[in-house]
């Protein structure tokens, strides 16, 4: 069965460096995600992508973060200036439809120190 | 921020009992109900999509409910197994599209 996959598992960074998360969404997938959950806390939306342009965002993303697709198969997640609440598990999610259920990928835990 | 709430937080099982949960949604702009079980060190893995009132899913010995008049959906386990220990996480959909999570039940099942 087709899977998201995500990479790295598990990235340590200062703070104020840039991280890049990399997300490939299942193939025939049209719409891409980003969730993140902070430890002992919800799973709370970041953002929604579909036809090369971001459909909906959370308050949580704000300037420092910003997504691309670059290929016809990636999707990366950037945040340009770390700080320590950053620390998380970022998840990416993909679907073939809006009322699809969502298909995960593993996560990425982002240590910001 | 739509609130979506799932209680209890956590729960304790003893190996073979029955359990269940809920999670309480809006009762307006309704869309769809998602649960989701996510085992540790695991993604979530999509259980049910729920979308109308009265609907009731079944998936071996896990099974749901949904009254979207109230905004409420059950989760019951039945016969648990070690294997059913995870967090299981409702997302309310809205009818823009919205998917809100709530922060989940975590079942523990005691052999």
């Amino acid at each position: 069965e087709p899977e998201v996959t995500q990479t790295p598992s598990h990235q340590v960074t200062q703070m104020g460096q840039e991280v890049i998360l990399r997300c490939v969404p299942i193939s025939n997938h049209l719409y891409f995600y980003w969730y993140r959950q902070i430890l002992g806390q919800k799973v709370e939306f970041l953002v929604s992508f579909y036809n090369n342009e971001i459909s909906e965002k959370s308050e949580i993303f704000d300037d420092q973060f910003s997504v691309e697709r670059p290929d016809g198969s990636n999707f990366t997640l950037k945040i340009r200036s770390t700080k320590l609440e950053d620390s998380a598990m970022y998840f990416c999610a993909s679907n073939p439809q809006l009322n699809s259920p969502l298909h995960f990928g593993n996560g990425t835990r982002l240590t910001v120190t | 921020i739509l609130n979506v709430e799932q209680s209890p937080q956590s729960l304790h099982v003893q190996e073979g009992d029955s359990t269940n949960f809920t999670c309480s949604f809006p009762s307006s702009n309704f869309y769809a109900l998602h649960w989701y079980r996510w085992e540790t060190a695991k993604s979530p893995e999509a259980l049910f999509v729920m979308t109308l009132n009265g609907d009731e899913k079944k998936k071996g010995r896990i099974s749901a409910t949904l009254n979207t008049k109230e905004g409420y959906s059950y989760l019951y386990i039945k016969g648990s197994q070690p294997e059913d220990s995870a967090t299981y996480l409702c997302a309310f959909l809205s009818n823009d599209y919205k998917l809100s999570f709530g922060a989940g039940t975590t079942v523990t099942v005691r052999a």
